[in-house]
């Protein structure tokens, strides 16, 4: 297991187009989360799931951005109408809930938008 | 509104000397609390997690965890110029995700 893969690394677009990204998880890992993080803060919670259910959406992640996780395996993260305030570093992590848990997540390299 | 607070530095502390990084947390029933490590463009690394009031060691880092004063703390025993990054405190609450804090930036001097 390679740990949690996003891609893609980097990412430019221009205002008002969508943009997708992917993110594979550890795969014993049953949550998933995405994480957004501008220059000089922490991470900020977006959304999450246990295997393929969304459990839990921030008031952060408006109607444009959207997340799926089909099949509890990969999920996907969509901004659409991109804005300039979206530029961000997009985490994408994963961890392992159990009765012994909770555990630290696994965090992928991210994913960096630029809007330009 | 769960909120985890640290100073964002620098902190700037002589090579060999102890960093010590501190974070308190809003939420009195927080139960799980993680120490990230976070280089400049790079995702965070996990490098300590404490569940339970008192001190855990694991090599030179130690993390201490007051429940009742609400405090957490990270101690870099030896610091070397490779210890240079952000560190971020995370905390959980119940099934929550876990909240983190703006991070506190260290720099070790040679």
């Amino acid at each position: 297991d390679t740990g949690v893969s996003q891609d893609p690394r980097h990412k430019i677009t221009k205002r008002g187009q969508n943009v997708t990204f992917r993110c594979d998880p550890i795969s014993e890992h049953n949550r998933l989360y995405w994480y957004r993080q501008t220059l000089g803060q922490g991470p900020e919670f977006l959304t999450y799931f246990q295997n393929e259910a969304q459990l839990e959406k921030s008031r952060l992640l408006s109607d444009r951005f959207s997340a799926e996780r089909p099949k509890g395996s990969f999920s996907t993260l969509e901004i659409q109408r991109t804005e300039q305030g979206d530029s961000a570093m997009y985490l994408c992590a994963s961890s392992l809930l159990d009765r012994e848990g909770p555990y630290g997540y696994t965090f992928g390299s991210g994913t960096r938008l630029t809007v330009v | 509104q769960k909120e985890v607070e640290q100073n964002s530095g620098p902190l700037s502390v002589p090579e060999g000397a102890i960093a010590s990084l501190n974070c308190t947390y809003s939420d009195r029933v927080s139960q799980s609390f993680f120490w990230y490590r976070q280089y400049s463009g790079k995702s965070p690394e996990l490098i300590m997690s404490i569940y339970s009031n008192g001190d855990k060691e694991d090599g030179r880092f130690t993390a201490q965890l007051n429940k009742a004063s609400q405090y957490v703390s990270l101690l870099i025993r030896d610091s070397q110029p490779s210890d240079s990054a952000t560190y971020l405190c995370a905390v959980h609450s119940g099934n929550t995700p876990l909240v983190f804090g703006k991070g506190t930036r260290l720099s070790v001097i040679a």
